[in-house]
């Protein structure tokens, strides 16, 4: 069966660090992305990671372990318009790739505090 | 800029009500998709399509059904409304390639209430 779990809800400061995991069980990994949402507005796309390790972007960074089924979003020098919910979205293999369907985690609601 | 469009970002339909979701995408992208969020229980895929005409059941396609006519659209029908399908409703398109960075773009969404 596929499954994606994620920490429902964080907070955190206004200029600190925050680490956002997720783990994962799929049949037929094929990429892992993450997608930021905020209140009442359509997901946008953050990162992508296929291989194991670290992809880095700006403030934003993505680790992957393709053995572990984990991922982690790490988040430097918060700052309040971070406040958003964090998706993890596995891509599934299916139909020999032609679909490119992505599976949603709950995902994680952030609140930077001052 | 590249877009995908949900004609509505609010709708109120009444319970028996047939529902019409429109979304058109300007990417030439292969890939369409319906998805509903509920606190709680994140994106649910409704239905998806892969080309004109295809489409193919989600995770969760009672009560609804789709149409792809053309490449640009795809259209999410509520037979008949009821009050469990109150829900934020969001298409996403995407390209075909197995690989590469190509996720979604999603439409801005559709805020349905069935009263």
């Amino acid at each position: 069966g596929q499954n994606i779990d994620q920490p429902t809800e964080m907070t955190a400061t206004e200029g600190a660090i925050v680490q956002i995991n997720c783990t994962y069980q799929t049949s037929g990994f094929n990429g892992l992305f993450w997608y930021q949402q905020h209140a009442g507005e359509a997901p946008t796309f953050l990162s992508y990671n296929v291989l194991d390790g670290l992809e880095e972007k700006g403030r934003f960074s993505s680790f992957l372990s393709r053995s572990k089924g984990y991922s982690y979003l790490l988040l430097k020098e918060l700052q309040m318009k971070d406040s958003a919910s964090y998706l993890c979205a596995v891509r599934d293999r299916g139909y020999g790739g032609a679909t490119n369907k992505l599976i949603f985690g709950t995902g994680t609601l952030l609140a930077v505090q001052p | 800029d590249v877009k995908v469009t949900q004609s509505s970002r609010y709708l109120v339909k009444r319970t028996g009500e047939k529902v019409f979701l429109e979304c058109v995408q300007d990417m030439d992208h292969e890939n369409m998709f319906w998805y509903r969020q509920d606190p709680g229980l994140g994106l649910r895929l409704i239905y998806f399509s892969y080309d004109v005409k295809m489409k193919e059941k989600g995770d969760i396609p009672e009560g609804y059904s789709v149409s792809r006519e053309k490449k640009e659209r795809f259209s999410l029908i509520l037979e008949s409304a009821s009050t469990n399908q109150t829900s934020m409703y969001l298409c996403a398109s995407s390209t075909r390639p197995r690989t590469g960075m190509d996720g979604y773009t999603f439409g801005s969404g559709t805020r349905l209430t069935v009263v």
